[in-house]
């Protein structure tokens, strides 16, 4: 049962144009939700992150949104950069502080 | 460097061989966690300690796989009678309680032929 989804495997952007990565999550337990970066070989690098009781976080470039209601969360990049190009892993944890993450999604930016 | 440390990076056995990987934490932290990921796919918990204490393993882990951290830092995953499926990179992160943000090595990957 795949608690956290993320539905589109790859996603393509134009360098300097914004990139909007998507997660949908099922479990209603969940209260704290957090973004990784991974590059091939390397292992995921932490992004930001995002708690329940919040609906926007904001660091630099990075943008995270969740909506509650609809158990879905989105990181925006803008603007977006060739050295953003890599798999993106969305995640959540409720309280024992196991993170449980999606299947990732793919970013391509393009020049 | 002060990052969580996995060895060996990378490990070819034979089926049937047994295996150990290690993780040494971050030092401050008190949370570390064993993840398993194959190609496509994410990070898939195994198993995690709170100190020495192991908190929950999750039942992708067969008989075959056990973890200890018997001091609280570092922590061992032994997989016992490998088998062509248990191919992935095995990650290793720390993190404090409280923090939920964990930190990753760099991972082992194991093949077995």
């Amino acid at each position: 049962d795949q608690q956290v989804k993320q539905n589109s495997p790859s996603l393509s952007v134009q360098e300097g144009r914004i990139s909007i990565l998507n997660c949908d999550y099922t479990n209603s337990m969940f209260d704290y939700f957090l973004w990784y970066k991974k590059y091939p070989a390397e292992g995921p690098t932490f992004l930001i992150s995002i708690s329940s009781i919040k609906d926007k976080n904001e660091d630099g470039r990075f943008t995270v949104f969740l909506n509650k209601s609809a158990k879905h969360l989105s990181l925006h990049i803008v603007p977006s950069q060739p050295g953003d190009s890599a798999v993106y892993f969305c995640a959540a944890s409720g309280g024992d502080d196991k993170i449980i993450f999606g299947k990732g999604t793919r970013l391509h930016i393009l020049p | 460097d002060t990052g969580v440390s996995q060895n060996p990076r990378h490990k070819i056995t034979k089926r049937g061989q047994n295996v150990t990987f290690r993780c040494d934490p971050i030092s401050e932290h008190n949370r570390l966690y064993w993840y398993r990921q194959t190609l496509g796919q994410g990070p898939e918990f195994l198993t995690y300690f709170q100190n020495e204490a192991q908190l929950e393993k999750s039942r992708l882990l067969s008989d075959r796989f056990s973890a200890e951290r018997p001091k609280g830092s570092f922590s061992t995953l032994e997989i016992q009678r490998t088998e062509q499926g248990d191919s992935a990179m095995y990650l290793c992160a720390s993190s404090q309680k409280g923090i939920t943000e964990a930190f990753f090595g760099q991972g082992t990957r194991l093949t077995v032929v």
